[in-house]
């Protein structure tokens, strides 16, 4: 079964529109919670993590992300996307004790110039 | 900065062939991931390892193996490639604990004919 979905396959945005890329785990534990971003031509990194405390994490590049406990959410955020956002990105958890990750299907995010 | 490095960028195999895929950490991490990345699959892992000697199945081990001899060197095998194993295949490593970041190769892509 799917732990992580992420709804949107392919955003596409002009530049300055504000984004938010949905992510719904399906797990009643603890949860880590992960932001990565593919650019193009480069390696998967790490954009934002939650793990505790304050639900709305800051990440790098102006995006953050807010848990909702209630509605197993872990949405990314950022008020102005620029062209150099486009990528694809992947929200993904570590459940309960696990060591590994569980990656949603990800977003390919195009923002127009 | 942490450095991960995969042996091949692009390898072009026959069905059949044993495939060895390999995986350098610079870093001293404890955990070393295999996945394999498809279009609107996102990440699924392979396999991964806690500690030298060590194994786990991820998702979809089937078809593959693993082997672990240095606590730097992760390598993935495929016994006897098949066209469904045409992919693109990333490693990652990370500290031990759930709350570490994983640090990504730049990926090998994988072709079976």
């Amino acid at each position: 079964a799917q732990s992580v979905s992420q709804h949107n396959h392919h955003v596409i945005l002009s530049e300055a529109a504000s984004l938010e890329l949905g992510c719904n785990y399906s797990y009643g534990g603890t949860v880590n919670l992960f932001w990565y971003v593919q650019y193009p031509g480069q390696h998967l990194q790490l954009l934002l993590k939650y793990f505790s405390g304050d639900p709305l994490v800051k990440g790098i590049k102006g995006f953050e992300a807010e848990f909702i406990k209630s509605k197993f959410s872990f949405n990314l955020r950022k008020p102005s996307v620029q062209w150099s956002d486009t990528a694809e990105y992947f929200c993904a958890v570590i459940l309960g004790s696990a060591r590994q990750l569980t990656f949603g299907s990800g977003t390919q995010l195009t923002v127009l110039p | 900065d942490v450095k991960v490095t995969q042996s091949s960028r692009y390898l072009v195999k026959r069905t059949g062939e044993k495939v060895f895929l390999e995986c350098v950490q610079d870093m001293d991490h404890e955990n070393m991931f295999w996945y394999r990345q498809d279009p609107g699959l996102g990440l699924r892992l392979i396999y991964f390892s806690y500690d030298v000697k060590m194994k786990e199945k991820g998702d979809i081990p089937e078809g593959y193996s693993v082997s672990r001899e240095k606590k730097e060197r992760f390598s993935l095998i495929l016994e006897s490639a098949s066209t469904n194993q045409t992919s693109m295949y990333l490693c990652a490593s990370s500290l031990d604990g759930n709350q570490e970041t994983q640090y990504f190769g730049p990926g090998t892509r994988l072709l079976v004919l």
